[in-house]
């Protein structure tokens, strides 16, 4: 079974420009995540979404937004790029249930200049 | 505000000894994760815990949960060189709808010869 896959893997961005970052979850699985890490930070919770809905978001400005499609690949976009959007952007897929077991993608790495 | 806590963050320890990292969390959680990352990489699941007094083992770690104190500990029996790496616990508190995982912000193991 393949695991979760998330494209690009590296980006390199300038402050005030826009980056958009895709992520394909496990077959089946229908609930979507998205985190942020940073050193600074550690690992800090973007948004959730299953079936198209967004169901819960984290701290963070409108600049940071995401969608989720109809069969499940998900995108999150940040506009306005500043400095400190620099990150490992992760995503977790899921199937729900009892265990509700978050399979982690290898993360896209941004770099803003 | 949910907080997750673990403790040591750092921990430089010799092959074939025994030690254990803590992780404590604020409020009442519905599951507890324990997760592995080697440097630049992703996020390996490596345990889920539900109820109080859950105990699962895979090889030479072993994680429990004890609900009551809001406590988690992942045990490391025998150390090997293999089990250097971060290791991040989070707590998933079912919302409204959907669910958001807390990080713990990582304890850094290092398995000296």
């Amino acid at each position: 079974k393949a695991g979760v896959t998330q494209t690009p893997r590296y980006l390199i961005k300038t402050r005030g420009q826009q980056v958009t970052l895709s992520c394909s979850p496990i077959s089946g699985h229908r609930s979507v995540s998205w985190y942020q890490q940073t050193p600074g930070q550690g690992l800090q919770f973007l948004f959730e979404y299953f079936s198209e809905t967004q169901r819960n978001k984290g701290n963070f400005p409108g600049r940071f937004s995401g969608r989720q499609f109809s069969n499940s690949r998900s995108e999150m976009n940040v506009s306005t790029l500043e400095l400190g959007d620099s990150a490992l952007y992760l995503c977790a897929s899921s199937f729900g249930g009892l265990y509700n077991e978050q399979f982690f993608g290898p993360g896209t790495r941004l770099t803003v200049l | 505000e949910l907080k997750v806590e673990q403790n040591p963050l750092f921990l430089s320890m010799q092959e074939g000894k025994n030690y254990t990292i803590y992780c404590n969390y604020s409020t009442t959680s519905d599951r507890l994760y324990w997760y592995r990352q080697d440097p630049g990489k992703s996020l390996e699941s490596l345990f889920v815990l539900l109820s109080n007094g859950a105990v699962k083992q895979e090889g030479r770690l072993m994680a429990s949960l004890d609900t009551k104190a809001r406590l988690s500990t992942l045990h490391i029996t025998a150390a090997v060189h293999d089990l250097s790496a971060t290791y991040f616990c989070a707590v998933d508190i079912k919302e409204t709808s959907g669910s958001r995982l807390t990080f713990g912000e990582g304890t850094q193991l290092t398995v000296n010869p």
